[in-house]
């Protein structure tokens, strides 16, 4: 069956490094990966989509790649600050099946 | 512009009620969508819709029913709440079916 991972459960990390979150997929050929960001109490925000011809997109200073050989995406953010505190969500395409979340501290 | 809006916020049901979750877009979306959320079980859909008049099943639709009779809004009922459908619902709609803008979500629980 298709299962989706987000590797860590939680992650903390100190102010100005770089985070980096993992989603991992098995049996399934996503078209696109999108990652989301929750803060608690409130619904998910939609941050990248990623197509699956393209190895890498960048926002701001957020970044993803996708590799569909390993079946892998990879977030990250540069130079973190503490409001990047949050749940990060990845999530493949239409069938729109999420992860289970990764929990960033940002600490300062 | 309000987004996506939800009601009610909270709601407390006994074993056997029913109840009507709204879910409002002033985006004039095509898409809309019910998840419901869980503890360690990130977010899961129950049905959705791609257009007026359209609805489908999604992962775990077993227990609920929609209906979208009008463009902006998406309705999910419970005919006869569990206890195992309390959760955090949300409630998300998308132009495109990529993109999608989610509402502030219903805690509900069933005694």
């Amino acid at each position: 069956s298709q299962k989706i991972e987000q590797n860590s459960e939680a992650l903390n990390i100190q102010e100005g490094k770089t985070a980096t979150l993992t989603c991992n997929y098995t049996n399934y050929s996503p078209a696109y990966l999108q990652w989301y960001r929750q803060d608690p109490g409130r619904g998910p925000v939609f941050l990248l989509l990623i197509r699956e011809n393209e190895k890498e997109k960048r926002k701001e200073r957020l970044k993803v790649t996708f590799d569909t050989t390993l079946k892998q995406s990879l977030f990250h953010i540069t130079a973190s600050q503490p409001a990047d505190s949050a749940t990060y969500l990845c999530a493949l395409d239409n069938d729109m099946r999420f992860g289970a979340g990764t929990r960033l501290t940002v600490k300062p | 512009n309000a987004g996506v809006t939800q009601t009610p916020k909270f709601r407390v049901l006994k074993t056997g009620q029913s109840m009507t979750l709204l879910c409002a877009q002033d985006m004039n979306h095509e898409y809309m969508y019910w998840y419901r959320q869980d503890p360690g079980m990130g977010l899961r859909l129950i049905h959705y819709s791609v257009g007026e008049g359209t609805t489908a099943k999604g992962e775990v639709p077993d227990g609920y029913n929609v209906s979208r009779l009008k463009k902006q809004n998406f309705l999910l009922g419970l005919e006869s709440a569990a206890p195992s459908q309390t959760s955090v619902y949300f409630c998300a709609s998308s132009n495109t079916g990529n993109e999608q803008f989610f509402g502030p979500g219903t805690r509900l629980t069933v005694l």
